[in-house]
Parts: C-alpha cells; sequence; structure tokens
C-alpha cells in the first residue's frame, strides 16, 4: 500500500530551527509537496520538490531524496505564527496526491 | 485570500436533512477538488473534476453527489448522512490535473459539518 510518515507533534522555540521529516512509500512518484495549514483554516501551499536536493524559500526550505523516499521541511528563525500543522503529501504515478496525517507544530516563547 | 471560497462555513443537519455545499474558484483553474478532513487522520480526496468531467470517485458512498456546473462552480450535495460524516470538508483546485508541478493544489477554507 501507499504510506506517508510525519510525527505527529513537535515542539520548538521562537527563534529557533526545526527540521519536519517526511518518509514515503507510494507507487510512483511525480513530486512532493508541503502545506501549512493553521487551526480552522485552509491548508496554503508551501513548497514542491520534484528533483533531489534543497529548495529554499526564504526562512522555509524543503530537501527531497527520492532514493531514501525521504523529504524534510526546515523552518529557520521561528516565529509565533509559524504555529501549525505542516502537511506532506506525495503525487504518486497516476497523479494523485497521497497525503500524511500532519505534523503539528508548537512555538514557544 | 487564496482565490477560493466555499460557502457554508458552518453546517449542522440532522440525518434526514438534504443539503449542499458550494465552491468557486476565481484563479481561472481547470480541475477542482473535493476533500474529507477528519481530525488527526490524512486528507481523503472524494471526487476530481477536470474541465468539468469527473475523473475520480474515491469510493465514496452515495450520499455524497457532487456537481460541476462549469470550471468554475462545484457542489457536494448530501443526503441521509450519518454522524461519522461529521467533518471539514475542503475544496481546492488547480491549473492542471495529471501534470505534475502544476497541479498544485489551492485551498478553500471549508465547511465545518456536523451530523446530528
Amino acid at each position: 500500500g501507499q504510506n506517508i510518515d510525519q510525527p505527529t507533534e513537535m515542539t520548538a522555540t521562537e527563534g529557533a530551527i526545526v527540521q519536519i521529516n517526511c518518509t514515503y512509500q507510494t507507487s510512483g512518484f511525480n513530486g512532493l509537496f508541503w502545506y501549512q495549514q493553521h487551526a480552522g483554516e485552509a491548508p496554503t501551499f508551501l513548497s514542491y520538490n520534484v528533483l533531489d536536493g534543497l529548495e529554499e524559500k526564504g526562512r522555509f526550505s524543503s530537501f527531497l531524496s527520492r532514493s531514501k523516499g525521504y523529504s524534510y521541511l526546515l523552518l529557520k528563525e521561528l516565529q509565533m505564527k509559524d504555529s501549525a500543522s505542516y502537511l506532506c503529501a506525495v503525487m504518486d504515478s497516476n497523479y494523485q496526491l497521497i497525503w500524511g496525517a500532519g505534523t503539528k507544530l508548537i512555538i514557544k516563547p | 485570500e487564496t482565490g477560493v471560497t466555499q460557502t457554508p462555513r458552518h453546517l449542522v443537519m440532522g440525518m434526514t436533512n438534504k443539503k449542499s455545499l458550494k465552491c468557486e474558484q476565481h484563479l481561472g483553474h481547470n480541475a477542482m477538488y473535493w476533500y474529507k478532513q477528519s481530525a488527526k487522520k490524512p486528507l481523503e480526496l472524494m471526487f476530481v473534476y477536470n474541465f468539468k468531467e469527473q475523473t475520480e470517485n474515491n469510493s465514496v458512498p452515495s450520499r455524497f453527489s457532487p456537481e460541476c456546473p462549469n470550471s468554475s462552480h462545484l457542489f457536494l450535495h448530501l443526503h441521509t448522512l450519518q454522524p461519522e460524516d461529521s467533518a471539514l470538508y475542503l475544496c481546492a483546485s488547480s491549473p492542471t490535473y495529471g501534470q505534475g508541478g502544476t497541479d498544485t493544489q489551492y485551498f478553500g477554507p471549508g465547511t465545518r459539518l456536523t451530523v446530528l
């Protein structure tokens, strides 16, 4: 079967760096997405990786290793507004998104 | 504001009621999606429409009936629901479907549905 694994919850301190991991096993691969979802709000698109390596967008970076079935989202200079759930999703060979259950990130002052 | 709107934002209904959820996208996208989101579970894809044609129906019970009159509007008609259908129902749209990175989905705020 197809499976996406990410930690259920993480806690970090304001101003610090946090890495949220995602491992996947899917039928084929057409890219990996990260979304941010604040409580009670819509998921918002953060990043898309289809090739190995690191993509940087301001304070957020996303890394992909296709051979290892692994990605991470790196958040730097954490702010209180970064408290949210972070969703990892992989596009399989049929171009369907397989979603993880999300990682709830709690930022403490 | 993501360009995808959903109404109503909250809905409480009895098991014998009939109601409809509405989604509208102002992004000029060609594909639209319905998802169910339950607490601590992955997003569940329900239906996909591409250029108004239904391309995916992930074994969704017939008490959920989608309608896509044009590429900008999507409805989910509900009837004789069960309490376990209580969840957040999210609508999304994407520029393309079946093409990889340009399939990036943009979500509406969702309808919080409670079935009594």
